[in-house]
């Protein structure tokens, strides 16, 4: 199994600009999770799909956040305006909740707002 | 409310030393499931083990043990013999069965394993 697949590794952008992050979860898994990773706040949960329906969004800290999980195999976390404190490593994990309680993770994008 | 802490923000230790890395929550639930993963330098998260609240045998994988106890609601993880490979973060987490199924980690041990 390949595993989750996060796309891309890093993101450099500028404020103000769309910045749009990929997740590929594992075949098979019918939850995922989007986290993001700061010095300051450690591992935060933005979001969390069961069957590609958002069940829990109130880790998402503003407006400018939204994800979408159009199928079982694929989800967006889009930010927009992006801005400086938007900068960190974001996490996508997976895990078939029927069977295992455990999430898998995607290596991350580290995404830089300048 | 679930809640995880790890009081060691970091741990210094000599190769070859064992080190004990501590965990302890907060639930509401009287099923629930607890969980080490590790973050190396690279960044990466990797799942280490999964305890259920109903089974609270040790666990033994090579270097690493786990040690879960309900009255005191710590899962605590020792890692036997380290080495500088095992340097990184280490995470507690918690999910309830009943109440969402989220995750709650814990503010991570970075340990340091030294030559």
């Amino acid at each position: 199994d390949a595993g989750v697949i996060q796309s891309p590794r890093h993101e450099v952008t500028e404020m103000g600009q769309e910045v749009t992050l990929r997740c590929k979860p594992i075949s098979g898994h019918n939850s995922l999770f989007w986290y993001r990773q700061t010095m300051m706040r450690g591992l935060e949960l933005l979001i969390y799909f069961n069957n590609n329906v958002p069940i829990d969004d109130s880790g998402m800290p503003e407006d400018r956040f939204s994800a979408k999980m159009p199928n079982a195999s694929f989800s967006t976390l889009k930010i927009q305006p992006s801005e400086p404190r938007d900068s960190a490593v974001y996490f996508c994990a997976s895990r078939n909740r029927d069977r295992d309680y455990e999430q898998y993770f995607g290596p991350g994008t580290r995404l830089t707002v300048t | 409310a679930q809640k995880v802490t790890q009081a060691q923000t970091e741990i210094s230790v000599v190769e070859k030393e064992d080190v004990t890395l501590d965990c302890v929550y907060e639930t509401r639930d009287t099923t629930y499931y607890l969980f080490w993963y590790k973050q190396p330098p690279s960044g990466e998260l990797v799942f280490l083990i999964r305890r259920n609240s109903f089974d609270e045998q040790n666990e033994i994988s090579g270097r690493y043990s786990w040690n879960f106890q309900k009255s005191t609601s710590s899962f605590n993880f020792t890692i036997t013999a380290s080495q500088v490979v095992d340097s990184a973060v280490y995470f507690c987490a918690l999910s309830e069965a009943n109440y969402g199924q989220n995750f709650v980690f814990g503010p991570g041990t970075r340990l340091s394993v030294l030559p």
